[in-house]
């Protein structure tokens, strides 16, 4: 079974910039999350899907980031403009169900720095 | 409140030998899920092992097995027989309902083994 793929692995941009990630969840997994890791911390959550729509953004800076599932499959998300402290790991994982008890599996990320 | 307490930032194994991670959690919900992953350097969150809050064994996963102890609302990871791939970030988790069944992170626990 495939697992949860990103792209792109790495992205060096400078501040003011955009860029965008994409991420495809393990097939037939309804609940998708993109997640930002600074150095040295755990992951924060920035925004849940269950299928295409938003279970949870609150932790979205919503006047930069965006994200979207279009047909509850793939998902993008779009910083514009990068300032210098979104330098992070940007992690997408999936799930199969919203349950205590169902594992998220996580992709490679993809690591953003904003000069 | 910290919901995920790591108190170990890092620690120094020898290779073959054990190593537990301690790991404490706060909730008031009565159905959870606690989760450990692995964080190598190339920066993928790898899933190792998952416990119920209604799982009345520890969970075991190969090398890896979980000291669940719910009245002290612990649930520590020990490692058997280190391998000098075991060297990476660990991190435990939870999802609870109170909390939308998001997944809390805990501050992580720096792996070195040494050969």
């Amino acid at each position: 079974e495939a697992g949860v793929a990103q792209s792109p692995r790495y992205k060096i941009i400078e501040k003011r910039q955009s860029v965008a990630f994409w991420c495809n969840p393990i097939s037939g997994h309804a609940t998708l999350y993109w997640y930002q890791q600074i150095l040295g911390q755990g992951p924060k959550l920035l925004i849940q899907f269950q299928n295409n729509g938003v279970v949870d953004d609150s932790q979205l800076p919503k006047d930069r980031f965006s994200a979207e599932r279009l047909k509850g499959v793939d998902s993008t998300l779009k910083i514009q403009p990068a300032k210098l402290e979104d330098s992070a790991v940007y992690l997408c994982a999936s799930s199969l169900v919203l349950a205590s008890t169902d594992t998220q599996y996580f992709g490679p990320g993809t690591r953003l720095t904003v000069l | 409140a910290q919901k995920i307490t790591q108190t170990q930032p890092g620690m120094f194994v020898q290779e073959k030998e054990a190593v537990t991670l301690d790991c404490t959690y706060d909730t008031s919900d009565q159905s959870y899920g606690l989760f450990w992953y692995k964080q190598p350097s190339s920066g993928e969150m790898i899933f190792l092992i998952y416990q119920g809050s209604y799982d009345e064994q520890n969970a075991t996963e190969g090398r890896y097995s979980l000291n669940f102890q719910k009245a002290r609302k612990s649930a520590n990871l020990v490692i058997s027989a280190s391998q000098l791939g075991d060297s990476a970030m660990y991190f435990c988790a939870m999802r609870e309902l109170l909390n939308d069944y998001k997944l809390s992170f805990g501050a992580g626990t720096t792996v070195t083994v040494r050969a």
